[in-house]
């Protein structure tokens, strides 16, 4: 079974700081990786996903992810942290066939300190 | 603007009602699927239907039921069986096979009092 862990429930930076939210991935097969983030009482918006091509992912709003499968690691990034940074974050992969099969990370909440 | 709606946005509810929650897309997506969220929790998937006429359970069915009588529509009812209903739903699709990422309608928070 896949799974993924998401290291820090809470991360907090200050404006401008490089952001750095932690994914490790389990998986059998090679796998499709996602990043969301979630604002308060809304749904999930796709920031970034890999899936088999360049190993480097750039997504919008300036985040990154690198795939690193001999650390099985999905790690997001962002040089330099904005207010309108602070969401949830979560991480996701994609178990097999048919799309039912995403696992979501427990997300990371990220807050941007003046 | 293609996309998903969930309706209500805010569902309040007497404990042992039913609730029906709605969802729906004009994506012309295959696959729909339900998510329960609690907070500080990730995503739990309850139901999810790769065509119409067709679904099958998620991680956490028990008390929750579904119907997908047409392509864009993929109503979650929670039943009185479900035991801690209070929640953030959240509806989702995929184009297809599914292996590309889930589009996710704004979600529908029940509280049930």
């Amino acid at each position: 079974a896949q799974s993924v862990t998401q290291l820090g429930s809470h991360v907090s930076v200050s404006e401008g700081a490089l952001v750095l939210l932690r994914c490790n991935y389990s998986s059998s097969v090679p796998p499709y990786l996602f990043w969301y983030v979630q604002y308060p009482n809304q749904g999930l918006q796709l920031l970034l996903k890999y899936t088999s091509a360049a190993t480097l992912v750039k997504g919008i709003n300036g985040f990154e992810a690198e795939f690193k499968k001999s650390e099985t690691s999905f790690h997001l990034t962002k040089p330099s942290a904005h207010m309108s940074d602070a969401a949830e974050y979560f991480c996701a992969v994609s178990r097999g066939n048919y799309g039912q099969n995403f696992v979501f990370g427990p997300g990371t909440r990220l807050s941007v300190l003046p | 603007d293609g996309g998903i709606t969930q309706s209500p946005k805010y569902l309040f509810r007497k404990e042992g009602q039913n609730v029906t929650l709605s969802c729906e897309q004009n994506l012309n997506h295959d696959a729909m699927y339900w998510y329960r969220q609690d907070p500080g929790q990730g995503l739990r998937l309850i139901y999810y239907s790769q065509i119409v006429n067709d679904f099958q359970k998620g991680d956490i069915a028990e008390g929750y039921s579904v119907s997908r009588e047409k392509k864009e529509s993929f109503p979650l009812t929670v039943t009185s069986a479900q035991k801690n209903p209070t929640a953030f739903y959240l509806c989702a699709s995929t184009p297809g096979q599914g292996l590309g990422e889930q589009f996710f309608g704004p979600g529908t928070r029940l509280t049930v009092l």
